[in-house]
């Protein structure tokens, strides 16, 4: 298995630029995520999905969309990008709630780095 | 809801010394905690769960962390510290009824000779 994987690795945009960042997980899970990292912030989670075609919001979702059409994808979208937006942005899975007694946990890909100027 | 606190952001120790990361949480229900670890330029690697079974639970790479609930504490510890151990260290909990995790703001440990 692959895991969790992201694509780009890092990527620069220009303010107002739009793009969208790829996750594929291979591992059959029903829940997914996207975090970014800001320093000295830890994690902020944006969108969260627990199947195919459910998604919710997470901390700090605006200026972002998602969608979940398969089991295996979870594309994050830019659709106007701000300096705000510079960060790292992790995708993770897990293969349910991440909580429950027998401790799922979650896998998480490389990340994307990603500058707007 | 819970959430977690990181009480140190940088922690600095000789090769060889124990290791002691800090971590508070408040949760108004037994919470799920997990700390995880970031090297350079890496994604997330678990290193260990608390899930109210055993209140001293251990992970990987020599580490483990205590589940104190009169001090509301998830303390990660490792007896010698090693150069690879030098990383960013997040101390999680579980919000949104179990399906989202918390971070911490993170730990770097800094590990010299």
């Amino acid at each position: 298995n692959a895991g969790v994987t992201q694509t780009p690795k890092f990527r620069i945009l220009k303010i107002g630029q739009s793009m969208t960042l790829q996750c594929t997980q291979d591992m059959n899970h029903n829940y997914m995520y996207w975090y970014r990292q800001d320093p000295g912030m830890g994690l902020k989670l944006i969108y969260y999905s627990v199947g195919a075609g459910i998604t919710d919001k997470g901390e700090v979702p605006n200026g972002y969309n998602v969608s979940r059409s398969t089991t295996e994808d979870f594309p994050l979208r830019l659709e106007l990008a701000a300096p705000s937006q510079t960060s790292v942005y992790f995708c993770a899975s897990s293969p349910s709630r991440p909580g429950l007694d027998f401790g799922e946990t979650q896998y998480f890909g490389p990340g994307t780095r990603l500058l707007v100027l | 809801a819970q959430s977690v606190t990181q009480l140190d952001s940088h922690v600095s120790v000789s090769e060889g010394t124990p290791v002691l990361l800090r971590c508070n949480y408040s949760s108004s229900y037994s919470p799920s905690l997990f700390w995880y670890v970031q090297h350079p330029n890496k994604g997330l690697q678990l290193l260990l769960k608390y899930t109210s079974a055993a209140t001293l639970v251990k992970g990987i790479n020599g580490f483990e962390a205590e589940f104190k609930k009169s001090e509301t504490s998830f303390h990660l510890t490792k007896p010698s510290a090693h150069m690879s151990d030098a990383a960013e260290y997040f101390c999680v909990g579980l919000t949104g009824g179990g399906n989202k995790l918390t971070f911490g703001t993170g730990t770097q440990l800094k590990v010299e000779l």
